[in-house]
């Protein structure tokens, strides 16, 4: 089936520092998302791509979807205590399996304050 | 406006025992979904729903069943818990249309089974 290959699977910066993650696929997607979990809660949506080479920003992040359909990255400017948590990508093929997103297996970040 | 709720939120078992775990959602969503979450597999589907009375297996769907009676339900059961069943379940949801733009999840129900 369809996988999703993301990296780093974690990093620990220091507060300040930037953070690039990304994700790659051996298929092509119509839709990227990325997500974030905090400690004790459920995935929540940052940011959402439809077009390829789209480029969006939500605040301190910005993400990117890959002109080949096959990847994204998502970039966290200026870090701070709070962007703590795990971030996952995830890629949808609206119209097939019911568009079921396929996720990465997260990137777990740290921010040493 | 609650939107996705899992209960219970922590449960212990034994090896063998049964039980279920409740997904309600109050956003009126056809599509109903339940993962699990293991260290490092991130997020793994197990079974899902398009809609009342439809359910269909997922990527992980074994030791496994679910049933939607209600739109607003999506039940997942544990016949006989094994402790390879000790994970953290994320029920999510969303509408036909809005497939694209995501899912909503709930917090979690934290599983172990000893």
């Amino acid at each position: 089936g369809q996988q999703l290959n993301q990296s780093p699977q974690s990093m620990f910066i220091q507060e300040g520092e930037d953070v690039s993650m990304n994700c790659t696929s051996s298929s092509i997607f119509n839709t990227w998302l990325w997500y974030k979990q905090e400690p004790g809660e459920g995935p929540v949506l940052l940011i959402a791509l439809y077009k390829a080479g789209e480029l969006t920003s939500n605040g301190r992040l910005t993400a990117q979807f890959g002109i080949t359909r096959k990847d994204s990255f998502l970039n966290i400017s200026a870090s701070i205590p709070s962007d703590v948590g795990i971030y996952f990508c995830a890629g949808q093929n609206y119209g097939g399996s019911q568009g079921n997103l396929i996720f990465g297996k997260g990137t777990k970040l740290s921010v040493k304050p | 406006n609650a939107g996705v709720t899992q209960t219970p939120k922590f449960r212990v078992l034994k090896t063998g025992q049964s039980m279920t775990l409740l997904c309600a959602q109050d956003m009126n969503h056809e599509y109903m979904y339940w993962y699990r979450q293991d260290p490092g597999m991130g997020l793994r589907l197990i079974h899902y729903s398009v809609g009342e009375g439809t359910t269909a297996k997922g990527e992980v769907p074994d030791g496994y069943n679910v049933s939607r009676l209600k739109k607003q339900n999506f039940l997942l059961g544990l016949e006989s818990a094994a402790p390879s069943q000790t994970s953290v379940y994320f029920c999510a949801s969303t509408t036909r249309q809005g497939a694209i733009y995501g899912y909503t999840f709930g917090s979690g129900t934290r599983l172990t089974v000893v």
